[in-house]
């Protein structure tokens, strides 16, 4: 069975500094994907990055990006110069990429952003 | 240009009631997803659909029945609503392998049940 686990439920970070959301999961798949989601006060679910277990190279998006270090099972969301709108729950997320691909989530972390 | 758009998005309903609740994606993926988010902010999948044919059920009551009509529309009937249904309901979808992994959801529905 995959797992999850978010170990920070709340973090607060000044304006413009970089952030790290932890994440690390366990599966014994060696074939799985790895996702973060934003969530804002606003309710609605936005994808950020995606990682593939047997990507060579960390992924990076913008402002995002997904520090994957599978030996540890860990694949952080990093937020460079973070901003007050990154403000937001954030989930990290994995599946498994041989069958249908359903998600199974972390508890989230509530990233509080101060000016 | 909704990508992936569900109605309505807030529902209140006494228990014992019969609901459901619409989505719709305009991105040409062949997957749609349901999932619950609970009170404390998790979430769990619950369906998901591949071109109209049921691929996930999770354990979920029976009185919930998804409902796929082609592959752009995933509807979720609930039977006989109870107090614990109340949650909000993300419909997503994605491209499937081999195009794409990558889960958009919708706006969610809020349920509550009284």
């Amino acid at each position: 069975a995959q797992k999850i686990t978010q170990t920070q439920p709340g973090m607060f970070v000044q304006e413009k500094e970089a952030v790290t959301l932890d994440c690390t999961y366990d599966t014994s798949d060696p074939s799985y994907g790895l996702f973060w989601y934003k969530q804002p006060s606003s309710g609605e679910m936005i994808f950020l990055i995606y990682q593939g277990s047997y990507d060579q190279q960390n992924a990076t998006e913008g402002r995002y990006s997904l520090n994957f270090q599978k030996a540890r099972k860990s694949a952080n969301l990093v937020i460079s110069a973070s901003q007050l709108g990154d403000s937001a729950m954030y989930f990290c997320a994995m599946c498994y990429l041989g069958g249908a691909q359903k998600l199974v989530f972390g508890q989230g972390t509530r990233l509080t952003i101060n000016p | 240009d909704t990508a992936v758009s569900q109605t309505p998005k807030y529902l209140v309903t006494q228990m014992g009631n019969d609901k459901s609740i619409k989505c719709e994606q305009n991105l040409g993926h062949d997957t749609m997803y349901w999932y619950k988010q609970d009170s404390k902010k998790f979430l769990k999948i619950m369906f998901s659909y591949n071109n109209k044919e049921l691929i996930i059920n999770e354990t979920v009551p029976n009185r919930f029945s998804p409902k796929s009509p082609d592959k752009a529309h995933l509807n979720l009937h609930i039977n006989s609503l109870e107090l614990g249904d109340s949650a909000v309901y993300f419909c997503a979808s994605s491209p499937g392998l081999p195009l794409g992994v990558e889960q958009y959801f919708g706006p969610g529905t809020r349920l509550t049940v009284t």
